[in-house]
């Protein structure tokens, strides 16, 4: 299994602004992914980080709205740019370990008003 | 395309009961993954248990155990003895072995423990 810590926990922002949020893992892992979870709803993936390579992004998600970095393979961001209302969810990230197992992170609870 | 079904949105059980999760899916392929996740209110998502495909046995970790029906692409999830740290949301995952490593979700589960 993986431990990973996400930070930060909970936000509360003002439309137009970005957050970074920021997941590290505790042992080197080559797939990271990044989900949003609506209200209610199941997790939607927003892309796939790789360490050394550009994101991969899920239809409907795009990178200057939500631009990753993955500098090692420990650590990666997601940033939610020029935020609204409707970006207002949970943020997870999570790794990869074994070929096929996904762990998760605790989860960003983001607010924007 | 590969789906996951959970045809429960809300599911209840007397605590010290057994309650089963019922999940179905589609795909073609023949090897794969499945998975159960628990997501108390913490928000936290918990892998509970993950059964291989090729294999017959199902998969079992302490009070949780799997009913696998590979031809009827059906994996439900049995808790015995429930316990009210066991209210959360439940999720039904698959993973394909050529599904470039996204995981298909389900819709969720929400199990209460009564007390």
């Amino acid at each position: 299994s993986a431990v990973i810590s996400q930070k930060p926990s909970r936000d509360i922002c003002q439309r137009g602004t970005s957050l970074t949020i920021q997941c590290q893992v505790d042992s080197q892992v080559t797939m990271m992914f990044w989900y949003r979870q609506q209200p209610g709803q199941s997790l939607t993936l927003i892309a796939t980080a790789n360490q050394g390579s550009e994101a991969t992004y899920e239809s409907g998600f795009v990178i200057d709205k939500f631009p990753i970095s993955r500098p090692n393979l420990t650590f990666s961001t997601l940033t939610v740019s020029n935020m609204s209302p409707e970006d207002s969810s949970i943020y997870l990230c999570s790794v990869e370990v074994g070929r096929e197992t996904q762990y998760f992170g605790p989860g960003t609870r983001l607010l924007v008003l | 395309a590969q789906t996951v079904t959970q045809s429960q949105p809300e599911m209840s059980v007397q605590e010290a009961e057994t309650v089963t999760l019922s999940c179905t899916y589609d795909t073609s392929e023949s090897d794969y993954y499945l998975f159960w996740y628990k997501q108390p209110p913490s928000r936290q998502m918990i892998l509970v248990i993950r059964q291989e495909a090729y294999k017959q046995q199902n998969a079992t970790e302490n009070r949780f155990s799997v009913n696998f029906q590979k031809a009827a692409k059906s994996f439900s999830l049995k808790i015995s003895d429930s316990q009210l740290g066991d209210a959360a949301m439940y999720f039904c995952a698959y993973r394909g072995m050529d599904s470039n490593y996204q995981l298909i979700w389900g819709a969720g589960t929400k199990l209460i423990i009564k007390p």
